[in-house]
């Protein structure tokens, strides 16, 4: 079975510039979620999507970053324009339901690094 | 939603078993503990989870204390390759059951 797939897995841009990550969840999970992880610290969520809605966006900087979950199977996360906090790992996890006993899996991550 | 705490480090000789403490003192009754871990410049990896009976995998033992306030992660033989950050979670059953991570037990093997 393949993995979470995130694309593309390294990015280096100026501030002030745009930049996107493409995610491809595990074939039929429904729940896909968007994390930032900065040097040092634990994955943060960003946003929550069942199928193609929008669950949890609470810590989503709405000012700067927008996602989409299109058919609800891909999902992009955009931040414009970056800023060099916005320096950090951005990984994608899938997983088959949104339900307490169900585990969800990683991607290797998008390393961005806003210079 | 309810708060984890686990040492910041932990070192264990290779071959031996490796207990990763986790405390959770305000977890309710139908949270589930999960288990993941990060290897260097990886995503979080799944190892276990568990409600309120231990339970066991080709990975690892996850002990839970009867009054469910914290639990313990068992590598059986741990390996170099084990050396990871391992981050205890309990997932919010706040509707969206979203997983909060904390900063984990870096756990280094040492040869």
């Amino acid at each position: 079975e393949a993995g979470v797939a995130q694309s593309p897995r390294y990015k280096i841009i100026e501030k002030r510039q745009s930049v996107a990550f493409w995610c491809n969840p595990i074939s039929g999970h429904a729940t896909l979620y968007w994390y930032q992880q900065i040097l040092g610290q634990g994955p943060k969520l960003l946003i929550q999507f069942q199928n193609n809605g929008v669950v949890d966006d609470s810590q989503l900087p709405k000012d700067r970053f927008s996602a989409e979950r299109l058919k609800g199977v891909d999902s992009t996360l955009k931040i414009q324009p970056a800023k060099l906090e916005d320096s950090a790992v951005y990984l994608c996890a899938s997983s088959y339901r949104q339900a307490m006993n169900t585990e969800a899996f990683f991607g290797q991550g998008t390393r961005l690094t806003v210079v | 939603d309810a708060k984890t705490t686990q040492p910041t480090s932990m070192d264990c000789a290779e071959g031996r078993a490796a207990n990763l403490p986790c405390n959770h003192s305000t977890i309710s009754g139908n949270e589930y503990v999960y288990w993941y871990r990060q290897i260097h410049s990886q995503g979080p990896q799944y190892i276990i989870h568990g409600l309120k009976n231990n339970e066991t995998n080709e990975m690892a033992s996850l002990i839970i204390t009867e009054d469910r306030k914290s639990s313990t992660l068992i590598l059986p033989h741990a390996t170099l390759r084990d050396t990871a950050v391992y981050y205890c979670i309990v997932r919010s059953t706040s509707g969206t059951y979203k997983y909060i991570f904390g900063t984990g037990t870096r756990l280094k093997v040492l040869a």
